[in-house]
């Protein structure tokens, strides 16, 4: 079954520290990943897909398809990144086109 | 460009009231669209999705139901709100490139 994990409810880091936040998903089909953003009282927003290997305000995401994952990462956090993250995972073919999220990460990122 | 409305933005309703939730999505045609339920530790849960005019896809069984009146336009209903139909919805439609872009959501409270 399709399935998109995100382990950590919560990560809490200092300002300046690495940050990681860990995805993994399940699918026999060739994947598509998402990450999203909801900064406090603001609408989810897309950060970044992996199809455009793009760095988003200094976060990058790697597609490993041997190890199932899409770990979200950037060198330095900034106070600002404080955040909820969401990891999706598209279904597409025929008349199916939806995303299946994680149940997110909330980025605490401390002064 | 493309924007995506959503009201009202929140909701009190006592228990067995009915419920009705719009979504308009302007400056595309024919999109995609899909309704979210998103609840504190459990991400989002996809709820019903349309690729056209009245045509609804329910992903999970409950007491809501959903309508696509028109090209641009989504509706949430419920005859007789349950307790547990509180939460926030998303409306959200999806681009080019399989990502998908959210409404700013309505909180909803069934008392």
């Amino acid at each position: 079954a399709q399935r998109v994990t995100q382990p950590e409810k919560l990560l809490s880091v200092f300002k300046g520290a690495p940050v990681e936040l860990k995805c993994n998903y399940s699918y026999s089909g060739s994947p598509e990943l998402f990450w999203y953003v909801q900064y406090s009282r603001q609408r989810l927003q897309l950060l970044l897909r992996h199809i455009s290997r793009e760095s988003i305000k200094g976060f990058t995401a790697d597609l490993n398809k041997g190890e199932t994952s899409f770990h979200l990462k950037k060198p330095f956090a900034q106070e600002e990144d404080s955040a909820m993250y969401y990891c999706a995972l598209s279904l597409h073919g025929g008349a199916t086109n939806k995303l299946i999220f994680g149940t997110g990460t909330l980025l605490a990122v401390q002064p | 460009s493309q924007t995506i409305h959503q009201w009202p933005a929140t909701l009190v309703q006592p228990v067995g009231s009915p419920l009705s939730l719009e979504c308009t999505v302007e400056g595309t045609s024919n999109p995609n669209l899909y309704w979210y339920r998103q609840a504190a530790g459990r991400g989002l849960q996809l709820l019903f999705y349309s690729v056209g005019i009245g045509q609804i896809s329910s992903e999970v069984p409950q007491n809501l139901s959903a309508s696509r009146p028109q090209d641009r336009q989504f509706i949430l209903s419920s005859k007789k709100l349950l307790l547990s139909d509180s939460g926030f919805y998303l409306c959200a439609w999806m681009g080019n490139y399989n990502e998908q872009f959210f409404g700013p959501g309505t909180r909803l409270t069934v008392l």
